[in-house]
């Protein structure tokens, strides 16, 4: 099994709806997750930090589910820019701070 | 707020040949890392430097060297250039607690 694993999509989505992304990670130990947005050709940026108790920025949500190890990324009333592949990435407690990034997900937003 | 600065952005190198490729960052950042990307295997981190002077080995690092110049330069060398090595290399920088900050990449062909 895959440290961690991302569905590769693409989710092909119409403007205006809502959807949802998870990332499983199999090391219990895991402390902590981010989700990073990659545009075609370009480096992947922070999207969003996820903390245990969730956060919101605007229109993307961002959970941690630490019983079923996995995070969430929740779009909601999807724009064409939102469309780019979705990277999870999740780091193990013990202080090396080294991530292990997911293989993303892809997202398409069409008219 | 240059952030990440790579150059190369785009190298087409025979095999055997030789290159360096830099990396700086200018938000003072102790970690310095790395990173392949080909398609379907997602980022793969090759070294890291955790801090100025120290320099470990990641997931893939044969084929490779590095160097901690300073606190602001990690350079990448390829010594003998091998189809193999064609890829696409982000060198990214960090805090250890705000995520990873990416440069723009460099194409690499191995011709």
């Amino acid at each position: 099994r895959k440290e961690v694993e991302q569905d590769p999509g693409p989710f092909n989505v119409p403007e205006g709806a809502t959807v949802a992304f998870n990332c499983t990670y199999s090391n219990s130990a895991s402390q902590s997750f981010f989700w990073y947005r990659q545009d075609c050709r370009k480096e992947p940026k922070l999207l969003m930090s996820v903390y245990s108790s969730g956060n919101e920025d605007g229109r993307f949500t961002a959970q941690l589910n630490r019983a079923s190890q996995y995070i969430s990324l929740l779009i909601r009333d999807s724009k064409l820019s939102d469309s780019a592949t979705y990277l999870c990435a999740v780091i193990l407690s013990g202080g090396s701070y080294i991530p292990t990034f997911g293989r993303g997900t892809s997202l398409i937003v069409h008219p | 707020n240059a952030g990440v600065t790579q150059t190369p952005k785009f190298q087409v190198l025979k095999t055997g040949q030789s290159m360096t490729l830099q990396c700086a960052q200018d938000m003072n950042h102790n970690s310095m890392y790395w990173y392949r990307q080909d398609p379907g295997m997602g980022l793969r981190l090759i070294y890291y430097s955790a801090s100025e002077g120290t320099t470990d080995k990641g997931e893939v690092p044969n084929g490779y060297n590095v160097s901690r110049l300073n606190k602001r330069e990690f350079s990448l060398r390829l010594e003998s250039a091998a189809p193999s090595q064609t890829s696409v290399y982000f060198c990214a920088s960090s805090d250890g607690f705000n995520g990873y900050t990416f440069g723009s990449g460099t194409r690499l062909t191995v011709v």
